[in-house]
């Protein structure tokens, strides 16, 4: 079945320290995966997506993610996290006429 | 400006209550998507629908109902609320199911049961 895993359900950093929320998925074939940020009681931004070809993408808001088929992974990542990243953080599947959300991870940026 | 509009913002509800969660889209999509998200998980498929007059059920349906009578418009009826009901619901739409870079998402409609 297909599905993602968050294993961080919270995490805490300090502004200017890098930053690595883990996302892992179960699927046979190439998926379509995508990180959305939900600020405080907003709705849903995508950050970023991979569908093929390079495994490590771009998103906005500098943050990158990088696809690993041999794990299974697809972890955002930070170099230098702003207070403003205080958000929650999924990571998303998408399947055929639908996206299947991970648990989120919420993130906490400490000054 | 162009996006998805839910209507209300807020709701509390008494037990048995009914009612509707509007949802317009003004950008020609034809996907359109009910979602709830409940504390501290991810978002949860209700209904879907691909084109006016075409609905389908997600993963949590049950004392949902929807329509889609024309290509702006997917409302999301509840007919007996609950307190299992209480959550935060999304509505979102898409040109097509595939094109998820191109998915707009409501602002959200936060609804109590009490």
């Amino acid at each position: 079945a297909q599905s993602v895993t968050q294993p961080d359900i919270h995490i805490t950093v300090s502004e200017g320290a890098s930053l690595e929320l883990r996302c892992n998925y179960s699927y046979g074939a190439t998926p379509y995966l995508f990180w959305y940020v939900q600020s405080p009681g907003q709705g849903l931004q995508l950050l970023l997506k991979y569908f093929s070809g390079d495994t490590l993408v771009q998103g906005i808001k500098g943050f990158e993610a990088e696809f690993k088929r041999s794990q299974s992974s697809f972890n955002l990542r930070k170099p230098s996290v702003h207070w403003s990243d205080a958000a929650e953080y999924f990571c998303v599947f998408g399947a055929t006429n639908k996206l299947i959300f991970g648990t989120g991870t919420l993130l906490a940026v400490q000054p | 400006n162009a996006g998805v509009t839910q209507t209300p913002k807020f709701r509390i509800l008494k037990i048995g209550q009914s009612m509707t969660l509007q949802c317009t889209q003004d950008m020609n999509h034809n996907y359109m998507y009910w979602y709830r998200q409940d504390p501290g998980m991810g978002l949860k498929l209700i209904y879907y629908s691909v084109g006016a007059g075409i609905t389908d059920k997600g993963e949590v349906p049950n004392g949902y109902n929807v329509s889609r009578s024309t290509t702006e418009d997917f409302p999301l009826r509840l007919e007996l609320a609950a307190p299992s009901q209480t959550s935060v619901y999304f509505c979102a739409s898409s040109p097509l199911g595939g094109e998820y870079e191109k998915l707009f998402f409501g602002s959200g409609t936060q609804l109590s049961v009490l």
